[in-house]
């Protein structure tokens, strides 16, 4: 069962414009958030990442906004760059109580054209 | 610093065999879990060790089994090889109680 669900698959972007990725979770137990990015052949790399006491979290041109009681977050990257094409990750954890494993949407794959 | 290493890099196996697969975390770091990778999917949680003992283990078979050893890397194991296998499986570390893991470059297991 795929705990936290992710869209859109695919998405084009032109350079200078704002990539937007959304997920969802079920499990409210979870209470760590981050998004990773992951080049073709390459390990996930951690990009950002929030808990649920703050609704908003920026690291450079990278924003996560996080809207506890929809259990909905997503990620903004904006003045998007070629060099940002890549497949993004979304996933979640919880504690000792829920479990320390990521759990990771499908991912989605960016294309930024020139 | 040098991050999380994996090797080997890439493997081909056969069905019904068994593999190895080696995994060194980053300095500093003593919990290492693993995660398979199926082409176009997200990564999905196999086990955890933390202290040498089994932390925590995902939806994966008996055939899939691993290891700890005191210098904190670890080795995961697959037994009775299928098809379904084929995957790139990542490592990635930790420290215990941080909830930040970095991943390795992975390796890249082909069965036929």
């Amino acid at each position: 069962q795929q705990q936290v669900k992710q869209s859109p698959q695919s998405l084009i972007v032109q350079k200078g414009g704002i990539s937007i990725i959304n997920c969802a979770y079920e499990n409210t137990a979870f209470d760590y958030f981050p998004w990773y990015q992951q080049f073709p052949g390459k390990g996930p790399a951690l990009l950002i990442a929030i808990r649920p006491d703050v609704s908003e979290k920026k690291e450079g041109r990278f924003t996560i906004s996080f809207n506890k009681s929809a259990k909905q977050f997503s990620l903004h990257i904006m003045d998007s760059q070629p060099g940002d094409s890549a497949t993004y990750f979304c996933a979640a954890s919880g504690n000792s109580n829920s479990g320390y494993a990521l759990n990771f949407g499908k991912g989605t794959s960016l294309l930024v054209t020139p | 610093d040098a991050g999380v290493t994996q090797s080997p890099t890439h493997l081909i196996k056969t069905r019904g065999q068994q593999v190895t697969l080696r995994c060194s975390p980053k300095s500093g770091h003593d919990t290492v879990s693993w995660y398979q990778q199926a082409l176009g999917q997200g990564p999905q949680f196999i086990f955890q060790y933390y202290e040498e003992e089994e932390r925590q283990r995902g939806n994966f078979p008996d055939r899939f089994s691993g290891h700890q050893f005191p210098n904190y890397s670890s080795e995961l194991n697959v037994n009775a090889l299928l098809l379904g296998d084929s995957a790139l499986y990542l490592c990635a570390s930790s420290m215990i109680g941080a909830d930040t893991q970095y991943f390795g470059p992975g390796t890249r297991l082909t069965v036929l």
